[in-house]
């Protein structure tokens, strides 16, 4: 069956740079995409990016310039890199495929010293 | 981007109640946009996709409409099981964007 599992640090500290992965199974990542959703804590859901089946990406407007997302298909796991964190990025994580109905439990990141 | 403008922010409704939640699109959508419900402390649940295609496992109760630039989401004979958030999403035009999100209470 398929199934997304986020993984990564609980605590970042500002301006340092966060490193997120996603292994899937059930699905290839080279004939699915997969995207980044992260949601504040008691706010709100925010489309991060996402990588294409064909390993293109896209990223949310506002976070494109600190924002990476990559794969390795032999591994079967996607990677989120932001870089310079603020306070402001803590939230939960999730890896997801939309409009599929399939979610990552999440992973909470909390950016602080 | 696209924005997504939902409404209301919150909803009170008692068991039995119909309950309807809307989200305007900056520009026209194509019906491509999809309701999520999201209880606390668990990941997002896709409920309907490409406006009025329910998912698997989602209850009748549950529907949704529109086009262009305006869409709703309805829940007939609302039962304590859906207290819950509820979210759109457009996935027509990359960024992808969500709406704001209903909470959805017990009156």
């Amino acid at each position: 069956q398929v199934q997304l599992k986020e993984s990564g640090p609980g605590l970042v500290q500002p301006s340092q740079t966060l490193s997120l992965t996603c292994t899937v199974s059930g699905f290839s990542l080279t004939s699915n995409s997969v995207h980044w959703v992260r949601q504040p804590p008691g706010k709100g859901l925010e489309w991060v990016g996402a990588i294409w089946s064909g390993g293109s990406t896209d990223y949310n407007s506002a976070l494109k310039s600190r924002l990476s997302i990559s794969r390795d298909t032999s591994k079967s796991q996607v990677f989120l890199k932001m870089n310079s964190l603020q306070t402001e990025d803590t939230a939960i994580y999730f890896c997801t495929r939309i409009p599929k109905g399939y979610w990552g439990q999440g992973v909470m990141v909390t950016v602080s010293s | 981007d696209i924005q997504m403008t939902q409404s209301p922010p919150s909803l009170s409704a008692s068991l039995g109640d119909k309950v309807t939640i809307t989200c305007q699109a900056s520009q026209n959508i194509n019906k491509y946009i999809a309701w999520y419900q999201q209880k606390p402390g668990k990941a997002p649940r896709l409920l309907i996709r490409y406006t009025s295609t329910l998912e698997s496992g989602t209850p009748s109760r549950f529907s949704g409409s529109g086009s262009g630039r305006d869409y709703s989401f309805s829940i007939s004979n609302v039962e304590s099981e859906d207290i819950a958030s509820y979210y759109c999403l457009q996935y027509v035009n990359l960024p992808y964007t969500f709406g704001a999100g209903t909470k959805l209470e017990l009156k």
